[in-house]
């Protein structure tokens, strides 16, 4: 009965790969959202989508592109992979209200490590 | 440019004793602040909220304070057990643009 889940847990992979992470939300939520922890443990927006739009793009490189193919699902495409993309990723989802403060729950994240 | 801080990177305190973890925002669009509890391995966990129009929130053992005026938020944990001990994150939300800001993070250890 896990909320958000993310696919794979643990990512190694070499400089110049693409790869793709997963995430799925069964909680019927509207909103979801990418977040990096860099090596500072600062956890920082990416992207946020809302039923399937792109809601927000926080500079991110256009290496990166998320896919949402339905409101239950947003994964992160990243092309050409670098040394510093070597984080951990979490997916987060929230039900989208207008006039409502809504939590947002997160995945168990994603440790991208980069050789 | 840190919106939200958490100045202290670590706590100790004894089983039983109040644990008070502070965060301090700079950002004045903010009008939502949650705290997450998070384990090494794990996504961080929804721990409790509190919306700017009030000054605190209570839920079991946690408490969450807010001082508007002085761009300031604490939590409360009474009493404190050692499975508490985990990295609490404090996150700001600007509910028009819905994305969270959070602080660095507080590692508490709560000893037996």
């Amino acid at each position: 009965d896990t909320a958000v889940s993310q696919t794979p847990k643990y990512l190694v992979t070499q400089m110049g790969n693409d790869k793709s992470i997963k995430c799925e939300q069964n909680l019927g939520h509207d909103t979801m959202y990418w977040y990096k922890q860099d090596s500072k443990k600062f956890l920082k927006i990416m992207f946020s989508y809302n039923n399937k739009e792109l809601i927000i793009n926080e500079t991110v490189p256009n290496r990166f592109s998320p896919k949402s193919p339905d409101k239950a699902h947003l994964n992160l495409h990243i092309n050409s992979l670098e040394l510093g993309d070597s984080a951990v990723y979490f997916c987060a989802s929230s039900q989208q209200k207008t006039t409502t403060q809504e939590t947002q729950y997160f995945g168990p994240g994603t440790r991208l490590l980069v050789l | 440019d840190q919106q939200v801080k958490q100045n202290s990177p670590s706590l100790s305190v004894q089983e039983g004793r109040i644990s008070i973890l502070n965060c301090d925002y700079t950002n004045s669009m903010f009008d939502y602040f949650l705290w997450y509890k998070k384990y090494p391995a794990e996504g961080p966990t929804f721990l409790i909220s509190i919306s700017s129009i009030k000054d605190k929130n209570e839920d079991g053992r946690f408490t969450v304070f807010l001082n508007k005026s002085a761009k300031h938020l604490s939590l409360h944990i009474v009493p404190s057990q050692p499975g508490d001990s985990a990295v609490y994150f404090c996150a700001a939300d600007d509910t028009g643009r819905r994305a969270l800001t959070f602080g660095s993070g507080t590692r508490l250890q709560v000893q037996p």
